[in-house]
């Protein structure tokens, strides 16, 4: 069975700082990872996925089979990052992309 | 990508009753699914919506309590039976394309 590990349910830095969401998944097979977000009163939005690479909002997320983990990085926290964020894992089967349970970042000025 | 909406937006209901979501998508779309976000919890996958069969429950969920329907490719609807407090949720539809999953804006269920 699948799984998706969000340790931290509420994480704050200041402004500036470097943050880090953890995520560690127990899939099967070859996954995809995702990381979604979700800033207030928005719908819920793709922020980067680990097949593409890229740094999207200045985050990243590096993907680490022997940990199992993708953890999403950004080197310094700006205001606007205060959301809700979700990793997710798809397995090959029919397309069904199961999340974490999220963590609340909130970046304090 | 495709424009995702649902109705309705929230709606307050008494437990024993049942209500129906509907999600519409102004595209043809292949995959469908239906998920569940609690506060503090998982936004949990509760079904995979499809064209012309039933639809596929994740474990934990079942056909009577939360049935699906999907007539065509740009539409579905997610009935949430005899409700209760427990019930109470977000409920996001959700479509694939591509690589990419897009979600709805929700509809915000409170049971009494």
């Amino acid at each position: 069975a699948q799984r998706v590990t969000q340790p931290e349910k509420l994480l704050s830095v200041f402004k500036g700082a470097p943050v880090e969401l953890k995520c560690n998944y127990s899939y099967s097979g070859s996954p995809e990872l995702f990381w979604y977000v979700q800033y207030s009163r928005q719908r819920l939005q793709l922020l980067l996925r680990h097949i593409s690479r890229e740094s999207i909002k200045g985050f990243t997320a590096d993907l680490n089979k022997g940990e199992t983990s993708f953890h999403l990085k950004k080197p310094f926290a700006q205001e606007e990052d205060s959301a809700m964020y979700y990793c997710g894992v798809r397995g090959s089967t029919l397309g069904r992309l199961y999340f974490g349970r999220g963590t609340q970042l909130t970046v304090w000025p | 990508s495709a424009v995702i909406s649902q109705k309705p937006s929230r709606d307050i209901c008494q437990r024993g009753t049942s209500l129906t979501i509907q999600c519409q998508v102004d595209s043809q779309v292949t995959m469908m699914f239906w998920y569940r976000q609690q506060p503090g919890q998982s936004l949990t996958l509760i079904a995979t919506a499809n064209q012309g069969s039933e639809a596929t429950y994740e474990s934990g969920f079942v056909i009577d309590k939360f049935p699906i329907s999907r007539p065509n490719l740009t539409f579905s609807t997610l009935t949430v039976s005899n409700m209760s407090p427990e019930d109470s949720s977000i409920y996001l539809c959700s479509y694939l394309a591509g690589e990419t999953q897009y979600f709805g804006p929700g509809t915000r269920l409170l049971v009494l």
